[in-house]
């Protein structure tokens, strides 16, 4: 299947300092890709759907000032968490939609904890 | 919006049994289900899934069932092995989004 990688796979960072995790499509250019957050033992919660070359569309609820999202290319969109707090520790996975399948491939997840 | 519902939360089978995980959802507009197996620390994965056209799909030792009419579609898992064991989501797409149930906690004992 197709492959999707998210980079890093672990940060740990200071209260306070902002963090930019990337996503990149390896062998697919995907026009649109999706940010989920995962608590422990919760299901995947839909963040926002980042958009190749326009503004990302945030669920209700995400603050857009503080997940920034950006989806430069096609084969790579970054989301920076600014001003972490503690309470944005979490998992990060990001996915992406390959061709007009509808079939969503993930990446392996970015585990944030702030301290 | 559509909401999706799974049960059950955990499930506990024996090696060689068989496991179901049942799905409902609430939008009929949705057309494409998938499931996806997630391991501890690691993204989910793909692993079966099914459009609205279909009423069954079997890939070796896993199948899924879809029944448009009652808004409901289950993950079969035959033979079961200890490797089996993981969280397993259903999905269903709504406006272009997947929005997941919430998950499945598989259990295979040897």
């Amino acid at each position: 299947g197709a492959v999707v990688s998210q980079h890093p796979s672990r940060v740990i960072c200071k209260s306070g300092t902002s963090v930019k995790i990337e996503c990149r499509s390896l062998d697919f250019q995907a026009t649109t890709m999706f940010w989920y957050r995962q608590f422990p033992k919760q299901s995947l919660m839909l963040m926002a759907t980042s958009n190749e070359g326009s503004k990302a569309t945030y669920e209700q609820g995400v603050e857009k000032d503080k997940f920034l999202i950006n989806h430069a290319s096609l084969t790579l969109s970054t989301l920076t968490v600014t001003s972490a707090h503690p309470e944005d520790s979490s998992f990060y996975i990001c996915s992406a939609n390959q061709g007009g399948t509808g079939e969503l491939f993930f990446g392996e997840g970015s585990r944030l904890t702030v301290l | 919006g559509e909401n999706v519902e799974q049960h059950p939360s955990t499930l506990s089978v024996q090696e060689g049994d068989s496991a179901v995980i049942k799905c409902t959802y609430s939008d009929s507009a949705s057309n494409y289900f998938p499931w996806y197996k997630q391991e501890l620390g690691k993204g989910p994965q793909l692993i079966i899934d099914i459009r609205s056209n279909v009423g069954e799909k079997k890939d070796q030792r896993i199948a899924v069932t879809l029944n448009k009419t009652a808004k409901h579609f289950s993950l079969h898992i035959t033979e079961t092995q200890p490797e089996d064991s993981a969280v397993y989501f259903c999905a269903a797409s709504w406006g272009g989004k997947l929005i997941f149930g919430q998950g499945t906690e598989l259990s295979v004992k040897p």
